[in-house]
């Protein structure tokens, strides 16, 4: 199993520009869900997904949308980037509640 | 929603000694304590955790304690070793929900 998997690895946007992270899942996990990371904020809840066809937000959700068309894709949409959207993405797929997430590499990002 | 504190923000102990990193949270409703370590350019990974019907949890040199009258709980390394550096992050959540809540993260440096 290659686990959660994450593209691109590193990306460079400028303000405004639209782009897409990709995150996907081979262990048939039913929950999906985006995190960004920023220095001393830890890891914040972007968006969630408890299935495919089922998205819903979570702690800081504006300026980006998700869907899940299928149970291993989960991707990620920037609209109009801006500069306070530079941080570190991460993706995690879980079995069900309250059981271990698994994390993905991570999508260093910067806007300028 | 639920809010994680996590203390200190940056421990350097000396090979060998222990480490405590401790977390509070808000919601009494929380019932998942899961830690997870994050190693330099990679995702967090689970390391240990623990459900509220227990009171303590210990897989070698790892152990946590959760106190849910207080509503607090801690990760304890013992023995510590140089690959033991890394940033923990603590989190909490809720029976029925997917969702984790996560500390801002605790950087440890092991001296050696």
């Amino acid at each position: 199993n290659a686990g959660v998997t994450q593209t691109p690895k590193f990306q460079v946007l400028k303000t405004g520009q639209s782009m897409t992270l990709q995150c996907a899942q081979d262990m048939n996990h039913e929950y999906m869900s985006w995190y960004r990371q920023d220095p001393g904020m830890g890891l914040r809840l972007i968006h969630y997904s408890v299935g495919a066809g089922i998205t819903d937000q979570g702690e800081v959700p504006n300026g980006y949308n998700v869907s899940r068309s299928t149970t291993e894709d989960f991707p990620l949409r920037l609209l109009s980037a801006a500069p306070s959207q530079t941080s570190v993405y991460f993706c995690a797929s879980s079995s069900g509640r309250n059981y271990e997430q698994y994390f993905g590499p991570g999508t260093r990002l910067t806007v300028t | 929603g639920e809010n994680v504190e996590q203390h200190p923000s940056t421990l350097s102990v000396q090979e060998g000694d222990s480490a405590v990193i401790k977390c509070t949270y808000s919601d009494s409703a929380s019932n998942y304590f899961p830690w997870y370590k994050q190693e330099l350019g990679k995702g967090p990974q689970l390391i240990i955790d623990i459900r509220s019907n227990v009171g303590e949890k210990k897989d070698q040199r790892i152990a946590v304690t959760l106190n849910k009258t207080a509503k607090h709980f801690s990760l304890h390394i013992t023995e510590t070793q140089p690959e033991d550096s890394a940033v923990y992050f603590c989190a909490a959540s809720k029976a029925n929900d997917y969702k984790l809540s996560f500390g801002a993260g605790t950087t440890v440096t092991v001296r050696a």
